[in-house]
C-alpha cells in the first residue's frame, strides 16, 4: 500500500485565493481526519469522516473552510478565501474502526504558505 | 480542561544509552494511549499503543509504560541510535476514540 497521499506537497498562494488540499486514504480505512499543525498551537483536528460522512468539523477554524468526501478513496480540504494565518502543514490521516490497535496513518501533508 | 504535557524542551541522549520520554495528563481518564514519531517535513508515524489495563508495552528498542494513577506514560528507546533523533508525540484518545495531542518533545542522540 502507497500509504496515505497528499497533494500537492507545497502549495503557496497569495491571500484572497481559494486553495484545495487532496487527499487518498489507505484503502480499506473507514475513517479519514484533516489535522493542522503550526509551531504554535500543535496539532489540531479540523474535521473526520466516518464512511464518508462527516462526523465531527468542529474544529474547522472559519466558514472559508469547508472539506467533502464525495467517495472512499478522495478527500478535499478548501479554503476559500485564503489568508495569511491560514499558513500552516495540513495532514490528512486514515484508520481503520474505531478503538483500533494500529493507530492513525498520516499523509506526508502540504506546506500551505498564504503571502 | 483536559491538558496533556510533554517536555517542550529537546532532550540530548548520548548513542547506546536509554532515552525517556515522559507525557503527563490531567483532567483525564483516556481509554488507551498512543505514542508516534516525526521527522522534518514528514507526517507523525504510529509507534504503539497501550490500553489503560496494560502496564507495559514492548516493540523492538521500544518499551511504552501506562500509569493511570500518576496519570502519566513513559516512552523508553533503549540502545539509542542517532537514527532515533525525532520528535516524539504522545495522544490520549476521547470518549468518541478521537486523538488529544500532545506537543511532542524533540529527541536529539548524539554520536
Amino acid at each position: 500500500d502507497a500509504g496515505v497521499i497528499q497533494s500537492p506537497r507545497h502549495e503557496v498562494t497569495e491571500m484572497g485565493q481559494e486553495v484545495t488540499l487532496r487527499c487518498k486514504p489507505i484503502s480499506g480505512h473507514d475513517y479519514l481526519f484533516w489535522y493542522r499543525q503550526t509551531m504554535m498551537r500543535g496539532l489540531e483536528l479540523l474535521i473526520y469522516f466516518n464512511n464518508n460522512v462527516p462526523i465531527d468539523d468542529s474544529g474547522m477554524p472559519e466558514d472559508r473552510f469547508s472539506a467533502k468526501m464525495p467517495n472512499a478513496s478522495f478527500s478535499t480540504l478548501k479554503i476559500q478565501p485564503s489568508e495569511p494565518r491560514d499558513s500552516a502543514v495540513y495532514f490528512c490521516a486514515s484508520r481503520q474502526g474505531q478503538g483500533s490497535n494500529y493507530g492513525y496513518t498520516f499523509g506526508s501533508g502540504t506546506r500551505l504558505t498564504v503571502v | 480542561s483536559q491538558k496533556i504535557e510533554q517536555n517542550s524542551e529537546a532532550l540530548n541522549i548520548q548513542e547506546g544509552k536509554t532515552a525517556t520520554l515522559t507525557c503527563n495528563y490531567t483532567n483525564y481518564s483516556p481509554a488507551y494511549l498512543q505514542w508516534y514519531r516525526q521527522d522534518p517535513g514528514r507526517g507523525p508515524v504510529f509507534l504503539l499503543l497501550i490500553r489503560e489495563n496494560e502496564k507495559e508495552k514492548r516493540k523492538e528498542r521500544l518499551k511504552v509504560t501506562f500509569d493511570t494513577t500518576l496519570k502519566q506514560s513513559l516512552f523508553h528507546i533503549t540502545a539509542s541510535q542517532p537514527a532515533d533523533s525525532a520528535t516524539y508525540l504522545c495522544a490520549l484518545t476521547d470518549s468518541n476514540y478521537q486523538l488529544i495531542w500532545g506537543a511532542g518533545t524533540k529527541l536529539i542522540i548524539k554520536p
